[in-house]
């Protein structure tokens, strides 16, 4: 079965500082990774989508990176605001349809 | 960009009642919805997977008497609460896929309460 770990749990960084996000997962053959940024309360907001034939896909101040082999995805965020705080997910397709198992999320804090 | 609308965005009932929860794909068209249950602090969990004019598929551990999921049109998608209790208060969350390609596009979410 696949299983999704991100770490840290939680994170607060001050303003302007370059924030790093850890997504795992234990089966490889993953269709796809998504992140998404899910604010209290609210419902997710899809932030990149990577193809499991990619490395890599940015948009904006984010990076995020794609390693299939070694179950890894790094979501990066740079010159950190205080509007970036939320909760981020990650989260892998597991079969055609689009069913994806998530990450229990990274709750971010940046502080003015 | 595609919106999902769900509906409602909060609710709370007595034990024993029903809830329905909507969720609307509003500028696509959806051939398959999912439902989330999370809980507090923890991920969210796929309960089914609902595609257009069939029925729903249930993950395991998801009572499908309890939640009634309907998806009649392309559009569409409901899921039921049935005489609720206080354990299924939880963050109910829809997501569509859609075309062409394979992003979710995700409701807003239903806080659900059951007193």
């Amino acid at each position: 079965k696949q299983e999704v770990t991100q770490i840290p749990a939680a994170l607060s960084v001050p303003e302007g500082e370059n924030l790093v996000l850890n997504c795992s997962f234990t089966d490889s053959a993953i269709y796809n990774l998504q992140w998404f940024r899910q604010d209290p309360g609210k419902g997710l907001t899809s932030l990149l989508l990577i193809q499991s034939s990619q490395r890599e896909q940015t948009s904006g101040r984010l990076n995020a990176s794609l390693d299939k082999s070694s179950g890894r995805s790094t979501l990066y965020i740079a010159a950190s605001q205080p509007g970036d705080s939320a909760t981020y997910l990650c989260a892998v397709k597991t079969d055609s349809w689009g069913k994806f198992q998530f990450g229990a999320g990274t709750q971010v804090v940046v502080t003015p | 960009g595609a919106v999902v609308s769900q509906h409602p965005s909060r609710v709370i009932c007595k034990s024993g009642t029903s809830v329905k929860i909507e969720c609307r794909s509003l500028d696509f068209q959806a051939t398959t919805m999912f439902w989330y249950r999370q809980f507090p602090k923890q991920s969210l969990m796929l309960m089914a997977t609902s595609n257009e004019g069939s029925k729903a598929t249930y993950e395991q551990g998801v009572e499908k008497d309890k939640f009634l999921i309907n998806h009649a049109s392309l559009t569409l998608s409901t899921l039921t609460v049935t005489s609720a209790h206080p354990e299924d208060s939880s963050f109910y969350i829809c997501s569509a896929r859609g075309r062409p390609n394979e992003k979710l596009f995700f409701g807003s979410g239903t806080q659900l309460s059951v007193l």
